[in-house]
């Protein structure tokens, strides 16, 4: 199986900062990584794919990059509806996958 | 615009099976482009890939589940189910019925989730 390891498990920001948050591969899995963000009681949304590209609809203020083992989510200045959790989750063998630990992202 | 629908029994009893059935609308669920799955959430905890199925009923499960799991595909009511056989208090989770295309796997579109606690 191939794991994702997501840092911070949690991390505290304020609206208008610059957060990134990270997700490591087991194995080389070239840019099969997707995020998510997840609201309490919600689904989860899709915000990126394949790395660095953006679902449609979602702000451009959310970014992927990366690729092989290391991938990274920025999100370039925080409004108050991004509190939330955030998962990546690897497709390298789709359609089998798994996901990272989830990153919570709180208000300071 | 696609919708998911989980439905099925939000109480079962340990060592019994676990059914729920996944209605798709606004869609076709025999399109050879997209592959239909299965997410749990266990109360508080993260997201874990039960399984997915495509709409020529080839299946691929978690390894740590598949044992226990049986997705199947109906596509003359459009909807896709999941079984899990044996279930234990550590089954109790939302579980998620989520649609993603098949050359990569983002699951797109999600349904609502449906509780499932399995308690006597």
């Amino acid at each position: 199986d191939i794991q994702m390891t997501q840092s911070p498990s949690s991390v505290s920001a304020s609206v208008g900062d610059r957060v990134t948050i990270t997700c490591r591969a087991s194995q080389s899995i070239s840019s099969y990584v997707n995020w998510y963000q997840q609201k309490p009681g919600k689904a989860p949304k899709l915000l990126i794919y394949s790395a660095s590209s953006l679902q449609s609809g979602v702000p451009s203020r959310f970014s992927g990059s990366g690729s092989g083992t290391d991938f990274t989510l920025t999100i370039s200045s925080l409004q108050p509806e991004d509190f939330a959790t955030y998962y990546c989750q690897q497709s390298y063998s789709t359609p089998s996958c798994t996901f990272g630990q989830g990153t919570e992202l709180e208000i300071k | 615009q696609l919708q998911l629908q989980e439905s099925g029994p939000g109480l079962v009893k340990p060592s019994e099976t676990l059914s729920l059935t996944c209605t798709v609308s606004g869609a076709s669920i025999s399109s050879s482009t997209y592959c239909w799955g299965w997410i749990r959430q266990p109360p508080g905890q993260g997201l874990e890939w039960i399984g997915s199925i495509f709409y020529s009923e080839s299946t691929h499960y978690s390894p740590s589940l598949q044992s226990r799991v049986t997705i199947s595909i109906d596509t003359s009511k459009s909807q896709f189910s999941l079984k899990l056989r044996s279930v234990t208090a550590a089954d109790t989770a939302v579980y998620y019925c989520a649609r993603h295309p098949y050359s990569y796997g983002a699951f797109e579109f999600w349904g609502q989730g449906t509780l499932v606690t399995v308690s006597a």
